[in-house]
This record gives C-alpha cells, structure tokens and sequence, in this order.
C-alpha cells in the first residue's frame, strides 16, 4: 500500500458510542493532521501531531481524543458525539509542518 | 486565522468552455497550495506556488499567485467532464506566530457536462 489510509470509509453511531477512526501513512512523513470537513464550511484542523507530539488542539472538544503511537499511525477516539458532528473526517501527512498535505480518502461519520 | 474567500461558490459549465476561479485574503501567506477534491475522495494537491507573480502550468490548468501574495487565480483552459470536482485554495502562514496550520478556503464546485 501507498499514500494515506483511513478506515473505516463509512461509519454510523449513536450518541453513546464510543468508536474509532484509524489513520496509516506510508510516505515517511513526519507530521500528520485530521481535519474535519462539513457542508459550506472551510476545512477545519483539528489536531496536529509532529515527530508523534502534539503541536496544535484547535480547540476541539473533548469527545474527540486524537492518539499518535508512531509517526506512521494517527487515530481518533470518538465518545458521546452529537449529531452535528455528522462529518467527513480526513486524514493527512505531511514531510514537516505547513508543507504540501496528502489527504487519505477521509471517514464520512454519521451521530443520529 | 487568516481566511480565504473563494469565487465563485459554484460554477457549472459545459465541455469545451474556459473558466476562471479565485482565491482572495486580505493577509499575506508565504505560500498558496490549490487542491481538487472529486466526490468520496480526499483533497489531491495540484500546485504550490510560492513566489509574488509565479505563474503555473499544469497542462490545461495554470495558476498565478498574485504580486501582494495575497490571492491566487486558477485558470482552465477547454474544460472536460474529468475536471469537475471541489477546488480549494490553502494559505500557508506568513510567520510560525500564525501556526503550522494551513487555511483553507470553503471551495469551488465546478461541474463540467458533456
């Protein structure tokens, strides 16, 4: 495999749930991102992780908990989301900070 | 957050037309990244450009980052059904008191008919 990785493609839940979102870069890169993607709104980071450290929290809620093991792997640990938080989520890498992004497929979430 | 406005929101034209979008701020960015994001898929970047005045070319497309570095055009010449997608222009921060982070503007969705 190359590129950017996301599973799962598609995932439903309720309210209650806690679920995750997985993220695999196989480019060698060392700063990876999610960014949340609504209608009629400009992508917006979340989280930032550089050499596995977290360098930016956008000030996201805390019903999402990023998680970083390695340089390679980047996930999301969703818990008691609201049906606003209907989104497609994207994964990227890039070689170093605020360099060009490669964007995985993304995850479309879906709370009812 | 340094915004980016794009325009138009939405654009639909048929094979064969030329077209014109843009991406305007009122700060300047070191850079400027344009990406096209076709429906389920994620942003594929097409074109940084990093230079007051550059100008790009990408085959039928060409970019020009403006002298201010302030906004950026993408100009498709012959347009065909396989460029429609969402267009999204990306500013990188002038200066690291700005952040690492790229912003975004919301997009311009071209649809090319036959």
């Amino acid at each position: 495999e190359t590129g950017v990785t996301q599973t799962p493609r598609h995932l439903v839940m309720g309210m209650t749930n806690k679920k995750s979102l997985k993220c695999e870069q196989h480019l060698g890169h060392n700063a990876m991102y999610w960014y949340k993607q609504s209608a009629k709104k400009p992508l917006e980071l979340m989280f930032v992780y550089n050499f596995k450290e977290q360098t930016e929290n956008n000030s996201v809620p805390s019903r999402f908990s990023p998680e970083c093991p390695n340089s390679s792997h980047l996930f999301l640990h969703l818990h008691t989301l609201q049906p606003e938080d209907s989104a497609l989520y994207l994964c990227a890498s890039s070689p170093s900070l605020a360099w060009e992004l490669f964007f995985g497929e993304g995850s479309r979430l879906t709370v009812l | 957050t340094q915004l980016l406005e794009q325009s138009p929101q939405f654009l639909s034209i048929q094979e064969g037309e030329n077209l014109t979008v843009y991406c305007n701020s009122s700060s300047v960015f070191s850079s400027l990244q344009w990406y096209r994001q076709e429906p389920g898929e994620g942003p594929v970047l097409l074109v940084t450009v990093v230079t007051g005045g550059e100008v790009k070319k990408l085959k039928r497309l060409t970019f020009q980052f403006g002298d201010a570095r302030k906004d950026s055009s993408l100009h498709i010449t012959a347009a065909q059904p396989g460029d429609t997608g969402l267009y999204l222009c990306a500013g990188a921060p002038r200066d690291s008191n700005s952040g690492y982070a790229l912003n975004f503007g919301k997009g311009t969705s071209l649809l090319v008919t036959p």
